[in-house]
């Protein structure tokens, strides 16, 4: 079975330029959901969809972000205009059951941004 | 609100030496608790994760945890480390039965390995 996959691996773009990442759960995972480390400081979360809904993107930083999952199945998540402190490690993740806190979050390999 | 520490950013032991990973963490209601482990160039791996069932957790790859709420402490410790444990090792934690799914990370713990 085919984990979570993540493209690109690395975007290195200039500030005021659009990056697009997209993110493929598992297949059949319901729930999927975006997380950011930025360099040094800890992995936190941006929003979660389940299915095509988001369910919470209470951690998304600004409206620069836009995130969507048409059709419940990949995710792409856009920044526009992108902003020196948007560089980080863009992690995406998917779970099978709905509702639990104990699901496991599989992790994809992240997306490396720099924003020069 | 929930919030986790990992006390080192960097943990170095010798080959076959125990291997302790610290974690506390602070929550308003019961917590869910993790470990991940990420590998270099690869995704976050769950080790293992405490769901109220045992205080005791076992994981993968020789790993074990255990829950200790008087000490809101979730502690990743193995008995004799391998040069294939060298990683970086996330704790993270998430509420009980709200139905909010967000995992909220300490900042993790880089383990070395040495001969």
């Amino acid at each position: 079975e085919a984990g979570v996959t993540q493209f690109p691996s690395h975007s290195v773009i200039e500030k005021g330029q659009t990056v697009t990442l997209r993110c493929d759960p598992i297949s059949g995972h319901d729930n999927l959901y975006w997380y950011r480390r930025v360099m040094g400081k800890e992995i936190k979360f941006l929003l979660h969809f389940v299915k095509e809904s988001k369910q919470d993107e209470s951690g998304m930083p600004n409206n620069r972000f836009l995130a969507e999952r048409t059709g419940g199945t990949y995710s792409t998540l856009k920044v526009q205009p992108a902003e020196l402190e948007d560089s980080g490690v863009y992690f995406c993740a998917s779970s099978q059951d709905g509702g639990q806190g104990t699901d496991t979050q599989y992790f994809g390999p992240g997306t490396r941004l720099t924003v020069l | 609100a929930q919030s986790v520490t990992q006390l080192g950013s960097h943990v170095s032991v010798s080959e076959g030496a125990l291997v302790l990973l610290r974690c506390n963490y602070s929550s308003s209601v019961p917590p869910y608790l993790f470990w991940y482990v990420q590998y270099p160039n690869q995704g976050l791996q769950l080790l293992l994760k405490y769901t109220s069932a045992a205080t005791l957790v076992k994981g993968i790859n020789g790993f074990e945890a255990e829950f200790k709420k008087s000490e809101t402490s979730f502690h990743l410790t193995k008995p004799s480390a391998h040069m294939s444990d060298a990683a970086e090792y996330f704790c993270a934690v998430t509420p009980m039965n709200t139905g909010f799914q967000k995992l909220v990370f300490g900042t993790g713990t880089r383990l070395l390995v040495s001969p």
